[in-house]
């Protein structure tokens, strides 16, 4: 049935372990991907993006994957730390009725274990 | 370097007060966007602007909900009359360029309509 509010999943995770979170998107005319970390009472921060004609990029400690064919983008941090605990976004980017604009996934929350 | 900054933190008021959130880009950045977070419908695009132009303000809720962006390092959102189902946080973030670009968000303005 139907949640009321968002009901996030939730990652647990060991410390040093590797994470991957994924995120389904839904518009086959995007052509633009972030990823958004969001610790409690502070905004949105950019972590990593990713044009359609790509498939992988690299950052610090982040990776992520793109898979247009089934519509699948994910992230992976590696060697996890307490202070990746927080909220993750997936965005995507596309045109709609001549102008642009980001649709943010509903978020995972990611919670390392010490 | 200074990241998007926004005022007030906080903002408690009765409903039917007209709010006023402020929002100052970082320097250089020619586009800003106007979001607001809540738990039920998460993070929504309210109206974007491109060098001082709304581009698209699809998502404003109603005709109570205007914003300006009177020069290049300066925005306001505005809610008048004020209602409790305004209460939610609101962000503003800003981009060089409209378009596939990674967008930097203020730490956001936490509202309480009562």
């Amino acid at each position: 049935g139907e949640s009321v509010g968002l009901h996030l999943p939730t990652l647990s995770v060991q410390e040093g372990d590797n994470s991957i979170i994924n995120c389904a998107y839904s518009n086959s005319a995007s052509d633009y991907f972030i990823w958004y970390k969001q610790e409690s009472g502070k905004g949105p921060q950019f972590i990593i993006d990713i044009r359609s004609n790509m498939d992988k990029r690299q950052g610090q400690r982040v990776t992520v994957l793109l898979n247009k064919t089934v519509k699948h983008l994910s992230l992976q941090i590696a060697a996890t730390q307490p202070g990746d605990s927080a909220v993750y976004f997936c965005a995507e980017n596309y045109r709609r009725g001549g102008a642009d604009g980001l649709t943010f996934g509903k978020g995972t929350h990611l919670i390392i274990q010490p | 370097d200074a990241g998007v900054i926004q005022s007030p933190r906080h903002e408690v008021t009765e409903m039917g007060q007209e709010v006023t959130l402020r929002c100052k880009p970082i320097s250089g950045h020619n586009s800003l966007f106007w979001y607001r977070q809540t738990m039920m419908r998460g993070l929504e695009l309210l109206i974007y602007f491109n060098n001082n132009v709304p581009i698209d303000d699809s998502g404003m809720p109603e005709d109570r909900f205007s914003a300006k962006m009177p020069n290049a390092s300066f925005s306001t959102l505005k809610i008048q009359p004020s209602e409790p189902r305004d209460s939610a946080v609101y962000f503003c973030a800003s981009s060089l360029g409209w378009r596939n670009q990674p967008q930097h968000f203020g730490d956001g303005t936490r509202l309480s309509i009562l």
